[in-house]
């Protein structure tokens, strides 16, 4: 079946613009995570959304960052006022129920964000 | 403060011989731990894990070892094949329960034919 779809795949902005990247999880999986891995990096988790619980915001760098998902689908991250240090790549990962910790995460392809 | 060490950023291995790839934690209260692979411009695939109950794991080519006392886990892969080279992830879910990762800074995998 289909897995993890991100996009866009690539994007360049300006320094001071606004992002969305949008993610498109495996159908039928009720638990969602942003993570981004920045040059040098390993994933670095930004936010976790549980079927319709209040998302875990904890690992949101700064109030520039925000998500929303609707229902169990789609997911949206929007970084506002973008910095340099915002460029990395950005991956979405999904998985089937996230109340066990050996539920697996499927992650799509990412995300490479640059801001200049 | 970083919670699961990689401290090997890259490793070369010949086609046909054992990879081992290391990784350290320090957080005592983690319970699980996953090995993801990644490919360029791809994101990461699962690849093995491990319970804290077991001190090994099997799955083909690929075994996890965890020594619980020392707090570290490595992941052979035996034969190793060209196919293999990829960046190497170790990762332990943040709380039992609540299964956001946190990752290591990874390991570079070349296996050279």
């Amino acid at each position: 079946g289909a897995g993890v779809s991100q996009s866009p795949s690539n994007k360049v902005t300006e320094k001071g613009k606004d992002v969305e990247l949008r993610c498109d999880p495996i159908s039928g999986h009720t638990a969602l995570y942003w993570y981004r891995q920045r040059l040098g990096q390993g994933l670095e988790f930004l936010i976790y959304f549980q079927g319709n619980s209040a998302p875990d915001k904890s690992g949101l760098p700064s109030d520039r960052f925000s998500a929303e998902r609707t229902g169990e689908s789609v997911s949206t991250l929007t970084i506002q006022r973008t910095q340099q240090e915002d460029s990395a790549v950005y991956l979405c990962a999904s998985s089937s129920s996230g109340g066990a910790s050996t539920d697996t995460q499927y992650f799509g392809p990412g995300t490479r964000l640059t801001v200049l | 403060d970083q919670q699961v060490k990689q401290n090997s950023p890259s490793l070369s291995v010949q086609e046909g011989r054992i990879s081992i790839l290391n990784c350290d934690y320090t957080n005592s209260m983690f319970d699980y731990f996953l090995w993801y692979k990644k490919y360029p411009a791809e994101g990461p695939t699962f690849l093995i894990s491990i319970s804290s109950i077991k001190d090994k794991n099997e799955d083909g080519r690929f075994t996890v070892f965890l020594n619980k006392s020392a707090k570290h886990l490595s992941l052979h892969i035996v034969p190793s094949q060209p196919g293999d080279s990829a960046v190497y992830f170790c990762a332990a879910p943040t709380f039992s329960g609540n299964t956001p990762l946190v990752f290591g800074k990874g390991t570079r995998l070349s296996v050279i034919a």
